[in-house]
């Protein structure tokens, strides 16, 4: 396994602006996952694809945060007119479909709106 | 909302020693796992177990799980300095397979 990537690893933006983040999970996994962490909390989960179709939405997936998985391999998640309270770490993660329930994480993008 | 609460909330330890963490939960679960999360990095999953295990082992890793109390216990022996992190539980709810909902976690500290 390549391991989970995420890009880029910091990005600090002005509120009002878009950001989008990518991840690119590992090859044969078809299961891609998105959470957000803030300080002193766990992972909350965002989101989930299997393949390129998104099956579930957390409320916490504002109508300004948009993901996609076009092809089923690498996803996006864009926030539009970020606030600052999206201030955050983005996690993706990904696992196989069946069997063990794994997940495996990338670094993370940390996301700093000013 | 946080599925799973850690305690204690932070813990300081000498190295050698042995660090257990506990975890609580609300719901019924299918599985329960633990991850470590080194400072401002992603989680790396140490060990799962199923509803139906009470103990499981993994190197240094002891993991126990009560689902008749709703808790787990991790525990780590001889701790060593490269052990200090954040550690997760997160539990797989309902009839999801997929969705983890974890808590807010146990910061490990090993002094050397």
């Amino acid at each position: 396994d390549t391991g989970v990537s995420q890009d880029p690893r910091h990005k600090i933006t002005k509120r009002g602006q878009n950001v989008t983040f990518r991840c690119d999970p590992i090859s044969e996994h078809n299961r891609l996952y998105w959470y957000r962490q803030t300080l002193g909390q766990g992972p909350e989960f965002l989101t989930y694809f299997q393949n390129e179709a998104q099956l579930e939405k957390s409320r916490l997936l504002s109508d300004r945060f948009s993901a996609e998985r076009p092809k089923g391999s690498f996803s996006t998640l864009e926030i539009q007119r970020t606030e600052q309270g999206d201030s955050a770490m983005y996690l993706c993660a990904s696992s196989r479909e069946q069997g063990v329930l794994k997940q495996y994480f990338g670094p993370g993008t940390r996301l700093t709106v000013t | 909302s946080q599925q799973g609460e850690e305690d204690p909330q932070a813990l300081s330890i000498q190295e050698g020693e042995n660090a257990t963490m506990n975890c609580s939960y609300k719901t019924s679960i299918n599985n329960l796992q633990w991850y470590r999360q080194n400072s401002g990095r992603g989680l790396v999953h140490l060990i799962l177990i199923r509803s139906n295990e009470r103990e499981k082992h993994s190197g240094r890793l002891r993991v126990t799980l009560d689902t008749s109390k709703k808790s787990s216990s991790l525990l780590i022996t001889a701790s060593r300095a490269a052990d200090t992190a954040s550690y997760f539980c997160a539990t797989g709810i309902g009839g999801s397979n997929y969705k983890l909902t974890f808590g807010k976690g146990t910061l490990l500290t090993v002094n050397p």
